[in-house]
This record gives C-alpha cells, sequence and structure tokens, in this order.
C-alpha cells in the first residue's frame, strides 16, 4: 500500500533552516508528482510547493518562495523540503502528499503524517 | 491569487443531509476537491473531480458544482463523520492550489 513516511521535523530559531525529508513506498514514485502542504496552529491547509514527476519543474506559494526549494530523489523515492530563513509563520505541521494521477492534477490522494515545524527563538 | 470561501461552522442531526458550500471564481474554470480532516489526522481525500470518490470513501459522500460554487453532501451523516472539511481548487495561475479556510462539521 501507499505510504509517505516523514522525518525532520524540530524546533528551529529564526533565520535558520530546516530540511524535511518523505520517504514514498507502495506506488512507482518517479511517475507522480509530489506536494508539500502545511497547517499552522489552529488554522487551515496551505499549499506550499509542488515538483514534477522528474524533478524538472517546481512552483511556490508566493509565502514561500525564494526561501523554501523542493526536490526529489527518484533513486531514493524520496521527497525534500529545504527551507531557509525561516520566521515565526513558517510555524506549523508539514504534509507531503502525492498526485492522484501520473499528470499534474493538483489533487492529493495520499498524505504523510505531517512534521512539526516550530520556529521559535 | 483567488479564494476559496467557505462557512466555519455547519452541524447536522445524526442520520440526516448536510451540505457544505465553497465558493471562488476558479470554481468556475476548475472542480473542487473535497478533504476531510479530523483532529490529529492528515487530510483525507473525499471528493475530487466534481463528483468521484476515491476508492474506500463512503457513497453518502457526494459533491456537485454550479457556477462559482462547489458543494459537498454527506446524506445520511454518521457520527464519524465529525471533521473538518476543506474544498481545494487550481488557482489562476494553472500550477498553484488554493483551499478554502475550512468548514467544521458538527454531528449532533
Amino acid at each position: 500500500q501507499v505510504r509517505l513516511e516523514q522525518s525532520g521535523g524540530g524546533v528551529v530559531q529564526p533565520g535558520r533552516s530546516l530540511r524535511l525529508s518523505c520517504a514514498a513506498s507502495g506506488f512507482t514514485f518517479s511517475r507522480y508528482g509530489m506536494y508539500w502542504v502545511r497547517q499552522a496552529p489552529g488554522k487551515g491547509l496551505e499549499w506550499v510547493a509542488l515538483t514534477s514527476n522528474d524533478g524538472a519543474s517546481q512552483y511556490y506559494a508566493a509565502s514561500v518562495k525564494g526561501r523554501f526549494t523542493i526536490s526529489r530523489d527518484n533513486s531514493k523515492n524520496t521527497l525534500y523540503l529545504e527551507m531557509n530563513n525561516l520566521g515565526p509563520e513558517d510555524t506549523g505541521v508539514y504534509y507531503c502528499a502525492k498526485d492522484l494521477a501520473a499528470a499534474t492534477t493538483l489533487i492529493f490522494d495520499f498524505w504523510g503524517q505531517g512534521a512539526l515545524v516550530t520556529v521559535s527563538s | 491569487s483567488s479564494e476559496l470561501t467557505q462557512d466555519p461552522a455547519v452541524s447536522v442531526a445524526l442520520g440526516q443531509t448536510v451540505t457544505i458550500t465553497c465558493q471562488g471564481a476558479s470554481l468556475r474554470s476548475y472542480y473542487a476537491s473535497w478533504y476531510q480532516q479530523k483532529p490529529g489526522q492528515a487530510p483525507l481525500l473525499v471528493i475530487y473531480e466534481k463528483n468521484r470518490r476515491p476508492s474506500g470513501i463512503p457513497d453518502r459522500f457526494s459533491g456537485s458544482s454550479s457556477g462559482d460554487t462547489a458543494s459537498l453532501t454527506i446524506t445520511g451523516a454518521q457520527a464519524e463523520d465529525e471533521a473538518d472539511y476543506y474544498c481545494s481548487s487550481r488557482d489562476s495561475s494553472p500550477n498553484y492550489v488554493i483551499f478554502g479556510g475550512g468548514t467544521k462539521l458538527t454531528v449532533l
């Protein structure tokens, strides 16, 4: 079955960096676009970033563009989110998610368990 | 970017029918998807492409759309349907996603 196992969350000081990972199994990882979605405490969902199946294309929400980098290693079936210059507004649970189809549908049919990122001094 | 607007909270009596709506300009061009999120859990896709259900989602969940409004209907709501529900769609920029603010469904 499809599994997305996340790691890398934690507490980080403002201005510092953090990398999240999402290890995929149960499907042909290299065929699907992958996403990061976050949720601030007590708030709604916010799409963060998208990478195409081959990693050649990336798209970012305006709130993270220039600070966050989404990438993937298809040989390791792993998705990453490199987060730089973090601020308190980046605090929340970060989810990785898989595209529904082997095309960019922007529909998320499987989600990781989430990783809590807390930006605080 | 566009916005999707949802009512913050809706309630339904056990076994009754409830409709959760999502309004936004992008819905005139793109279908909505709907996600269910229970406390402490990751979201779960329940409806996509207006009215398609992923495997394992009960058929009491259905979707519809008209103009700039998408709707999620639960026919015969169960206690386990109590959750937050989020709509999403493509934004006006093709590879961007927007979410509604979420609707908290209470089953009485």
